[in-house]
């Protein structure tokens, strides 16, 4: 079951706040969080284990609810460079080499 | 430097034609997997393998086939079964528990 990304998209100034939601209909085992700019790879942010714990370096941090079964990315003081797609990518369960489970994705645009 | 290389970076398919994708990784991850991506639709697994000589289909598998007989192999090929093959193929790769590391992705179009 594909999680579900919102907002699809969200443009901000620079230096203004982002929050990012992923939801799942299922119990998820952990939660990944990627950065994809256009025609790129996409780059690990954070990864998310069951427990509600809260992670996150420099300005980008993220949470777990596992009682909503929801992750949350929050950019702080957004930077030019945090412009691009958002994708969280989920597991059911705890093998931790089967694969991701995707959303959609969140763009995000950062003017200057 | 280790790192996951995908080739080519473009390739086309001809009607009724077979083509493989390469990946080879040197990062000594014992997972790797493939993943399809289509405009708005995010990334979705085709197939993954943990071992050597042992892969499992992922949510998208029909019209593909892979192989894992080396640590740092797996390539992909798209058969003529796979209707709507035009889309970006990344690869990644990941040690147990741990992040994927994807590679930079090949785009395959239709001639």
């Amino acid at each position: 079951q594909q999680p579900v990304q919102s907002p699809q998209a969200v443009i901000l100034r620079e230096g203004e706040d982002a929050v990012i939601n992923c939801s799942s209909s299922k119990a998820l085992y952990s939660v990944h969080w990627y950065r994809q700019k256009h025609g790129e790879a996409p780059v690990f942010l954070m990864i998310l284990l069951k427990g509600g714990e809260q992670k996150g370096h420099d300005k980008i941090s993220a949470s777990f609810n596992e009682k909503k079964q929801q992750s949350s990315l929050y950019l702080t003081a957004s930077q030019l460079s945090y412009s691009g797609t958002y994708f969280c990518g989920t597991e059911l369960s705890g093998g931790g080499a089967d694969g991701l489970t995707f959303g959609k994705g969140t763009h995000l645009i950062i003017q200057p | 430097d280790g790192g996951i290389t995908q080739s080519p970076k473009y390739l086309f398919r001809k009607e009724g034609q077979n083509v493989t994708l390469s990946c080879e990784q040197n990062l000594n991850h014992d997972a790797m997997y493939w993943y399809r991506q289509d405009p708005g639709q995010g990334l979705r697994l085709i197939y993954y393998s943990q071992i050597v000589n042992d892969f499992q289909k992922g949510d998208i598998a029909e019209g593909y086939s892979v192989s894992r007989e080396k640590k740092e192999s797996f390539p992909l090929t798209v058969t003529s079964a796979q209707k709507n093959p035009t889309a970006f193929y990344l690869c990644a790769s990941s040690m147990r528990m741990r992040p994927q590391h994807f590679g930079d992705g090949t785009r395959l179009s239709i001639l």
